[in-house]
């Protein structure tokens, strides 16, 4: 399994407060991303990097932020968490965008904004 | 913008069946079809990836096929087990995204 973990795992939160979830790899992969998985919905990109300090936005991206000062590390952050952020966020990762190289994925962290 | 469509949406079968599930996406220009499966409440793991200029992949009594012409993936099980009850996710990557299609869930009866 790659090396990709999460946390938190679960958290559950008021609305208006601010959240940070973090991804941590230890694949030294250059591409990280973070989707959120609805109900309806399917699996949506939020944002992605492709490098430290270089980030875009996915289809989803209002409402969040996020931060890459490490090839390891990238977070997500909810500036003002709504209810509508409910959700399971998973962080992925790959080494390259082109063909032949896969996206793997964490073990998600289920976030609920009462 | 990339749409992946999975049929059917749900499947049951008795064990030792052989399994047929269907993926397809509107925009022929990808690098990369990828199989997912996922289990109730955790994580994707990726089964398959088949890269664009490939016409099948294939692990175990997993096969996948790609059809860019006609946007089209086909993933076989072959020899159904309980143990492969879970939805089935497909996507396609366009440039650095992958687009999901809502997936299949499988369950296999004992």
């Amino acid at each position: 399994d790659a090396g990709i973990t999460q946390s938190p795992r679960h958290k559950v939160t008021e609305t208006g407060t601010p959240v940070t979830l973090r991804c941590h790899q230890t694949e030294n992969h250059r591409y990280m991303y973070w989707y959120r998985q609805d109900p309806g919905h399917g699996l949506r990109l939020i944002h992605y990097s492709y490098g430290v300090k270089d980030t875009d936005k996915g289809e989803v991206s209002d409402g969040y932020s996020v931060s890459r000062s490490k090839t390891e590390d990238f977070l997500l952050t909810l500036e003002s968490a709504t209810s509508s952020q409910t959700s399971v966020y998973f962080c992925a990762i790959s080494a390259d965008r082109f063909e032949g190289h896969e996206q793997f994925f964490g073990p998600g962290t289920r976030l609920t904004v009462l | 913008k990339q749409e992946v469509t999975q049929i059917p949406a749900a499947l049951s079968v008795p064990e030792g069946e052989n399994l047929v599930l269907n993926c397809s996406f509107t925009d022929s220009a990808i690098y990369n079809l990828q199989w997912f499966r996922q289990d109730p409440g955790k994580g994707l793991t990726s089964l398959l990836l088949i890269q664009s200029s490939q016409r099948e992949q294939t692990s175990g009594r997993l096969n996948a096929s790609l059809d860019k012409s006609s946007g089209r993936s086909t993933l076989y099980i072959a020899a159904s087990q309980p143990g492969d009850s879970a939805t089935y996710l497909c996507a396609a990557t366009n440039d650095y995204k992958l687009s999901f299609g809502a997936g299949t869930t499988v369950t296999v009866r004992a």
